[in-house]
């Protein structure tokens, strides 16, 4: 059974808007919260974290919030740009010592 | 420049034949990890080590080896490499084993004929 889950698969923007891209969770120990942003041919790249000693956490066009109730994270980008145009992953920290991916979430900014 | 390398970054080969895929990082970082990535999978853990000689299997770490004898490098090995380890393979390290950004490697396809 997936532990993370982002299910919107794709997400189209227009430039200058909001994305929100959102993550859903089932372990309710996760504590540390990670987003990553992979283009074609390269690694994933870490964008933003989020302790859930807290409820959101920003770093320039790139804030995150967390609702530990819900189960639920979001990243927000804003304003978007076309070199924003990546796949998303959330990736909690597990009890074993590793990354737990979601399968994606793929944006596409448009000009 | 603070970075993971793998190599090789493209293999194609043969059931049965052996391979390596090296990873390097040079952040002085004690915890490193393997993943594949499989179209509709994510990202699933294949082995990580928290440090030197302690290596520990991850979500899918049949059909694989690690060995981490020096504090930079963590090799993923098979030794007889199936059609169904045909994926996209991303080396990772960082500081700790929780709460920190992994750095990722640009990855390693590799086609198993």
């Amino acid at each position: 059974d997936q532990q993370v889950k982002q299910n919107s698969p794709s997400l189209s923007v227009q430039e200058g808007r909001i994305s929100i891209l959102n993550c859903d969770y089932t372990n309710s120990m996760f504590d540390y919260f990670l987003w990553y942003k992979k283009y074609p041919a390269e690694g994933p790249t870490f964008l933003i974290s989020i302790s859930s000693i807290k409820d959101k956490n920003e770093d320039g066009r790139f804030t995150v919030f967390l609702n530990k109730s819900a189960k639920h994270l979001s990243l927000h980008i804003v304003p978007s740009q076309p070199g924003d145009s990546a796949v998303y992953f959330c990736a909690p920290w597990g009890s074993q010592g590793n990354l737990i991916f979601g399968k994606g979430t793929k944006l596409s900014v448009k000009p | 420049e603070a970075q993971v390398t793998q190599n090789p970054r493209y293999l194609i080969t043969v059931t049965g034949k052996k391979l390596t895929v090296t990873c390097s990082q040079n952040m002085n970082h004690e915890y490193m990890s393997w993943y594949r990535q499989d179209p509709g999978l994510g990202l699933r853990q294949i082995y990580y080590s928290m440090n030197v000689e302690v290596t520990d299997k991850g979500d899918v770490p049949e059909g694989y080896k690690v060995s981490r004898k020096e504090k930079r490098n963590f090799p993923l090995i098979l030794e007889s490499p199936s059609p169904n380890q045909t994926s996209l393979y991303f080396c990772a390290s960082s500081r700790g084993p929780s709460n920190q950004p992994q750095h990722f490697g640009d990855g390693t396809r590799l086609s198993i004929l």
